[in-house]
């Protein structure tokens, strides 16, 4: 198995761009999660999916961030418009049961 | 809400003696542990789990935790490091409804 897959690895745009995050689980996996780390707040869940269905997002600091879950293999995370303060690493994990958790190697997002 | 303490933020060792990270949570029943290790510019890598059972769990790379419920606590050993040990350790807890918490991580030094 190829791991949790994350797309771009790195990514960086000015301020007032519309940035999208991609990943792709472990198959057979049913839930999903997004976290952002920083060296200030270090690792914070922003959204989980179950079963393709969002069931908690209240990490999501803004509305300016939005995640979609449109099948089983694929999510986005969307930051628009994105700030220099969303600068971060993005990681995308999934679990198959018992919250057994396997991360991505996470897009390093720089937003000027 | 399930909670997790790291109460060192950094530890230094030489290379070739023991480690130690110490990691204690706060929830009602039992739940499960996890410790995660995370090198520089990559992902979380799971290095062992407990759910139930043996108090005494191995994991990858040599290490080894153990779940004491009495002290709430699920330290994490290692006898002899090696200088590719050096990276941050997390420490997490999960109570059966698909999220993690995380504790703030300790860094660990590897001095020759």
């Amino acid at each position: 198995d190829a791991g949790v897959i994350q797309s771009p690895r790195h990514e960086v745009t000015e301020m007032g761009q519309e940035v999208t995050l991609r990943c792709k689980p472990i198959s057979g996996h049913n839930s999903l999660f997004w976290y952002r780390q920083t060296m200030m707040r270090g690792l914070e869940l922003l959204i989980y999916f179950n079963n393709n269905v969002p069931i908690d997002d209240s990490g999501m600091p803004e509305d300016r961030f939005s995640a979609k879950m449109p099948n089983a293999s694929f999510s986005t995370l969307k930051i628009q418009p994105s700030e220099p303060r969303d600068s971060a690493v993005y990681f995308c994990a999934s679990a198959g049961d018992r919250n057994e958790q396997f991360f991505g190697p996470g897009t390093r997002l720089t937003v000027l | 809400a399930q909670s997790v303490t790291q109460p060192d933020i950094h530890i230094t060792v030489s290379e070739g003696a023991s480690l130690e990270l110490r990691c204690n949570y706060s929830y009602g029943a039992t739940p499960y542990l996890f410790w995660y290790v995370q090198s520089p510019g990559q992902g979380l890598q799971l290095l062992l789990k407990y759910f139930s059972g043996d108090t005494l769990v191995q994991g990858i790379k040599g290490f080894e935790a153990e779940f004491k419920r009495s002290q709430s606590s699920f330290n994490l050993r290692k006898p002899s490091v090696h200088w590719s040990d050096a990276a941050e350790y997390f420490c997490a807890v999960g109570a059966g409804d698909y999220k993690l918490s995380f504790g703030a991580g300790t860094t660990v030094t590897v001095r020759a």
